[in-house]
Parts: structure tokens; C-alpha cells; sequence
């Protein structure tokens, strides 16, 4: 059973475009949410924290469906420089596993000019 | 901005080599980790590390791995007998109080 699971992609898009991430999880009970980038053999960077009631950020959006432990990631306009692989990262119920991350193996995202 | 560094950035050591990764958490963090990642794959969860004792470690760090915060600033992992499968990128990263944890740049290592 994976812990988090994200559709890998690759997604290829024109400067411009909007795109969506989806992530699902699988532990119920699980307290913290985040997207994290990736650039190519660099260390994840966090882009946001994740809330129930959604949060945004610039040109990111994201949501978070607890129901469905369903996870998403909204980038509009796209810009060249968002080119990375984003981790869909989940941080289980605090007293049990304190401070482990699991993440998702990444969905690749490319913009084109 | 505070920043978490580790040393060395790359690594090339042979099959049953001792290796010791080092990191400097950023400096008023309280809670340490040591993920890894092997080319193509996910980031793993290897051990975090409170108040000086091991809180948690994954079923990949075995008896072969062991951390260390020797001086207040660094924080080590050290692997005694390296294996091929041992090859990936380390990423040590560091947390507050907080939700967020920070990552070092990686080591990359090459176990041949």
C-alpha cells in the first residue's frame, strides 16, 4: 500500500496554460499536507502547506479534500521557470510517527515557450 | 536566510567502504532527518532525531546506519559498510517547532 500516490506525469504545457496536480493518501488520520518542487538533482524546496478551507499563493493554488484524501495543486499562467517535479507530501497523526514525511514519487511538469 | 548545508556534495566510495555524510541543521532547530533518494525514485524517510536520541527510524535504516549531532552543530550519518544499493541522495533536513521542514542540498553517493 503506498502512502501517497501522484499521477507522475509527465505533463508538457505551453507558457500560459493552467495545470492541476492530484495526489490521493491513504492514512486517514494524517494531520499535514504539502507540495514540495523539485528541481532536477536538487533538494525538494516546500512551495505551500495545504488547508482544508484551500489556500493561494501567486499563481498556486491548493486544496485539500480529507473525505476523499484527495490532494491538488492548481498553477495558472504558467511560466518557464515552473518547470520541476512537484511532490505531493503528507505528514501522519503527530504521536505516532513525529515528523516523518512520506512523499509521492513526483509528477513531472515541463513548460514550453 | 538560514540554510541547512551538508558536506560533501558528491561521494564515490567502494562496496564495504565506511561513509559519514555531515550536516549543519539550521541553527535553533530542534528536530533533525536523514531522507534519502535513489535515482528515479521517491524521497524515503530514514531517521529523525530529538533532545539527542533517535525518534524514529524506517525499515531501510538498518544496524549498517547510525546519526550522530557530536557537537551541537553537526549532525551525521554514517554508513559502516556500504552496499551498491546504498547508492542515492542523502537529504538532511531540519525543523522548528513547526510544520515545515527544511532540506539540505544532498549528497550525492556512488557506491561501486
Amino acid at each position: 500500500r503506498k502512502e501517497v500516490e501522484q499521477d507522475p506525469g509527465p505533463f508538457n504545457v505551453p507558457e500560459g496554460a493552467t495545470v492541476a496536480f492530484n495526489c490521493t493518501y491513504s492514512n486517514s488520520a494524517s494531520q499535514s499536507f504539502f507540495w514540495y518542487r523539485q528541481d532536477c538533482r536538487k533538494e525538494p524546496k516546500l512551495l505551500m502547506s495545504v488547508y482544508s478551507s484551500g489556500n493561494e499563493d501567486g499563481r498556486f493554488t491548493a486544496q485539500l479534500n480529507r473525505a476523499s484524501q484527495y490532494i491538488s495543486l492548481l498553477i495558472r499562467d504558467s511560466k518557464l521557470s515552473d518547470s520541476a517535479t512537484y511532490l505531493c507530501v503528507v505528514n501522519p497523526p503527530r504521536g505516532s510517527t513525529l515528523g516523518r514525511l512520506y512523499f509521492g514519487r513526483g509528477t513531472q511538469l515541463t513548460v514550453w515557450p | 536566510e538560514p540554510e541547512v548545508t551538508q558536506t560533501p556534495s558528491h561521494q564515490v566510495t567502494q562496496m564495504g567502504q565506511e561513509v559519514i555524510l555531515r550536516c549543519v541543521p539550521i541553527s535553533n532547530h530542534l528536530y533533525f532527518y536523514w531522507y534519502r533518494q535513489i535515482l528515479g525514485q521517491k524521497v524515503e524517510f530514514l531517521v529523525s532525531f530529538y533532545n539527542n536520541e533517535i525518534s524514529e527510524k524506517s525499515e531501510i535504516f538498518d544496524d549498517q546506519f547510525s546519526v550522530e549531532r557530536p557537537d551541537g552543530s553537526n549532525f551525521t550519518l554514517k554508513i559502516r559498510s556500504t552496499k551498491l544499493e546504498d547508492s542515492a541522495m542523502y537529504f538532511c533536513a531540519s525543523q522548528a517547532g513547526g510544520e515545515t521542514q527544511y532540506f539540505g542540498p544532498g549528497t550525492r553517493l556512488l557506491v561501486l
